[in-house]
């Protein structure tokens, strides 16, 4: 009965392969997020949707691009993989798109670009 | 724009001792602050945060943190921590109204038998 779960929980892959992350919530929420945390343990948001629309999309290269099929999940596509994305990846989710409403965290996805 | 300074990066304590993890912030806008933790190998915990009302606010296992505006700072506080604690600890900040948290750069908390 997990809140926030994200698949696959490590990835390893080689610079210039393509790959998605996936995310659900059994939460109900309306809105998703997506963090990166580099390797100092700095944590910024990427994207977030509420009702499956983009409401925040911060300056990431259009390499990422998120995909929200439905209130539940959100994915996160990551193309012409480069070294410096290796990080691990939150999806978070919460009741509403305000600050004011608690962030649910799902365990994280660290992905190692070689 | 917010932004967010925490002072420590990692505070070594021993058992039952009081800790404090420092955060203050930036601002030109009324704001919201946070603090969230992070068990090894774990996504992010909400701990407690500050929306309005009462300038001290607590969670359920033990922590406290005070917001102090003229000091523009949000320092966690417990008066006696267990090992369980060991975590890393977020601050973070967010306008009032707004839909982005800005969170620091952390501090892990090291608790030591």
């Amino acid at each position: 009965d997990t809140a926030v779960s994200q698949t696959p929980k490590y990835l390893v892959t080689q610079m210039g392969n393509d790959k998605s992350i996936k995310c659900e919530q059994n939460l109900g929420h309306d809105t998703m997020y997506w963090y990166k945390q580099d390797s100092k343990k700095f944590l910024k948001i990427m994207f977030s949707y509420n009702n499956k629309e983009l409401i925040i999309n911060e300056t990431v290269p259009n390499r990422f691009s998120p995909k929200s099929p439905d209130k539940a999940h959100l994915n996160l596509h990551i193309n012409s993989l480069e070294l410096g994305d290796s990080a691990v990846y939150f999806c978070a989710s919460s009741q509403g798109p305000l600050s004011s409403y608690e962030q649910y965290f799902g365990p994280g996805t660290r992905l190692t670009v070689t | 724009a917010q932004s967010v300074t925490q002072l420590d990066s990692q505070v070594p304590v021993f058992e039952e001792a009081p800790v404090e993890l420092r955060c203050n912030y930036s601002s030109s806008v009324s704001v919201y602050l946070f603090w969230y933790v992070q068990y090894p190998n774990q996504g992010l915990q909400l701990l407690l945060k500050y929306l309005s009302g009462s300038t001290l606010v607590e969670s359920i296992n033990g922590f406290e943190a005070e917001f102090n505006k003229s000091q523009t700072s949000f320092h966690l506080r417990k008066p006696s921590v267990h090992i369980s604690d060991t975590a890393e600890y977020f601050c973070a900040v967010s306008a009032r109204g707004a839909q982005k948290l800005v969170f620091g750069q952390g501090t892990r908390l090291t608790i030591n038998p």
